[in-house]
């Protein structure tokens, strides 16, 4: 596609609830990156794919966090048993494996 | 760990003023250094990046001088507009191997005419 593209843009869930969210990367970019970004925390890293591999999950907060990526290409993130401190913009990125990371335009999650 | 110092903001000016945002980094390898800049309602669009030291970005009337020196990355700009009232962010990248990138908290500048 002609940019990076997040469903749903927002979400609204009630706690315990599990979410997931879906991200397009630009066609032929083999690198994809999920970031949260939060009132008073800024932009933080998630999970970095190369292919459809993760080989840095560091920044996952918890073990309710997962992703993966099938095809080289969408990517989904999921939250299980949401709790109110997940509220947040989901941002993800793609990249052609250069410096340059092009975002999505985000889900913002709220967890009532 | 790495990591990107901004100004706080919101930062408030009127039209035609001239404008700095001061940005500071801890790296511990070499790094790359971005502005990116997320207008209301839209996703982070890259402004502006320098690979090296001395270099200077520029875009859309900005300009930021990667200081080795003193580690900074400031954003500045001659004159804003109405239309630059958005959420600035400085971030790095290293340079070797894998990284990701690395966000200051972001400044809130708001331009009234």
């Amino acid at each position: 596609g002609a940019g990076v593209s997040q469903s749903p843009s927002n979400k609204v869930t009630e706690k315990g609830k599990d979410v997931e969210l879906r991200c397009d990367p630009i066609s032929g970019h083999t690198a994809l990156y999920w970031y949260r970004q939060s009132l008073g925390q800024g932009l933080e890293f998630l999970i970095y794919f190369q292919g459809n591999s993760a080989p840095d999950k560091s920044g996952l907060p918890s073990d309710r966090f997962s992703a993966e990526r099938t095809g080289g290409s969408v990517s989904t993130l999921t939250i299980q048993r949401t709790q109110q401190e997940d509220s947040a913009v989901y941002l993800c990125a793609s990249s052609a494996g250069g410096d340059i990371q092009f975002f999505g335009p985000g889900t913002r999650l709220t967890v009532l | 760990g790495d990591s990107v110092t901004q100004m706080e903001g919101p930062v408030t000016l009127s039209e035609e003023a001239f404008l700095t945002i001061n940005c500071t980094y801890t790296a511990t390898g070499y790094p790359s250094l971005f502005w990116y800049v997320q207008y209301p309602g839209e996703g982070l669009q890259l402004l502006l990046k320098a690979t090296k030291a001395d270099d200077k970005g520029s875009n859309k009337g900005f300009e930021a001088t990667y200081r080795k020196e003193t580690t900074s990355f400031h954003l500045e700009k001659g004159s804003v507009q109405v239309s630059d009232s958005a959420v600035y962010f400085c971030a790095l990248i290293l340079n070797s191997g894998y990284s990701t990138l690395t966000f200051g908290k972001g400044t809130m500048l708001l331009v009234s005419p």
